[in-house]
């Protein structure tokens, strides 16, 4: 069975802060893949980065970075030195091997006040 | 590229009316599309898996006769909320899935439908 958890609800940081948001996922498959979605206040689902299970290099980009770590099966997002603008839901995905459904995770909202 | 757009972008209507809900690949044909639900402040749920041409898949749980979808072309799917109810007004999301655009069938969301049923 396919399962993401998101443990944390709701944080709360003031601008500046760094902020890592967690992620843990249960798959059988040894093929999947795994994403980070924005979903800021209008609702549309930004996409933020994919990553296959083959590759565990973790990833900047800008102020985000990712570390997958498989052995714990973690696909944690860190947000270095927030900004209000980075007020949102995150949600962390998995897709299966085949290319066919999203297990989302439930989703945690990120406030950061200035 | 790959953009996927919905309509309406929100649509209020009295209980017991039907209402369909587009959606489109705009540059990119879709074989498969799928169909989310996203209850406030929950997560996305995936209701349907819409085929061109062929019957669409539902989820457990989901009732087809209430939520009928068609996916006439490769670049539309439409779903239907028929008899809508207060308890169906919802964040209603498709997503279309690219056939091998990159290396891989990525899937590109819609900015997503808000039913609001009166």
């Amino acid at each position: 069975a396919q399962k993401v958890t998101q443990a944390q609800t709701e944080i709360s940081v003031v601008e500046k802060e760094d902020v890592t948001l967690d992620c843990v996922y249960e798959t059988r498959d040894t093929t999947y893949y795994l994403f980070w979605y924005k979903q800021p206040p209008s609702g549309e689902l930004v996409f933020l980065i994919r990553r296959n299970s083959f590759d565990e290099q973790n990833e900047i980009s800008g102020r985000y970075s990712w570390n997958f770590q498989k052995s714990t099966s973690s696909f944690n997002f860190t947000i270095t030195a927030s900004q209000v603008v980075d007020s949102a839901v995150y949600f962390c995905a998995l897709m299966d091997g085949n290319f066919n459904k999203f297990y989302f995770g439930s989703g945690t909202k990120l406030n950061v006040k200035p | 590229g790959a953009v996927v757009s919905q309509h309406p972008s929100w649509v209020i209507c009295k209980s017991g009316t039907s209402v369909k809900i587009e959606c489109r690949s705009l540059d990119f044909q879709a074989t498969t599309m799928f169909w989310y639900r996203q209850f406030p402040k929950q997560s996305l749920m995936l209701m349907a898996t819409s085929n061109e041409g062929s019957k669409a898949t539902y989820e457990q749980g989901v009732e087809k006769d209430k939520f009928l979808i068609n996916h006439a072309s490769l670049t539309l799917s439409t779903l239907t909320v028929t008899s809508a109810h207060p308890e169906d007004s919802s964040f209603y999301i498709c997503s279309a899935r690219a056939e091998r655009i990159h290396s891989y069938n990525e899937q590109f969301f819609g900015p997503g439908t808000r039913l609001t049923v009166l």
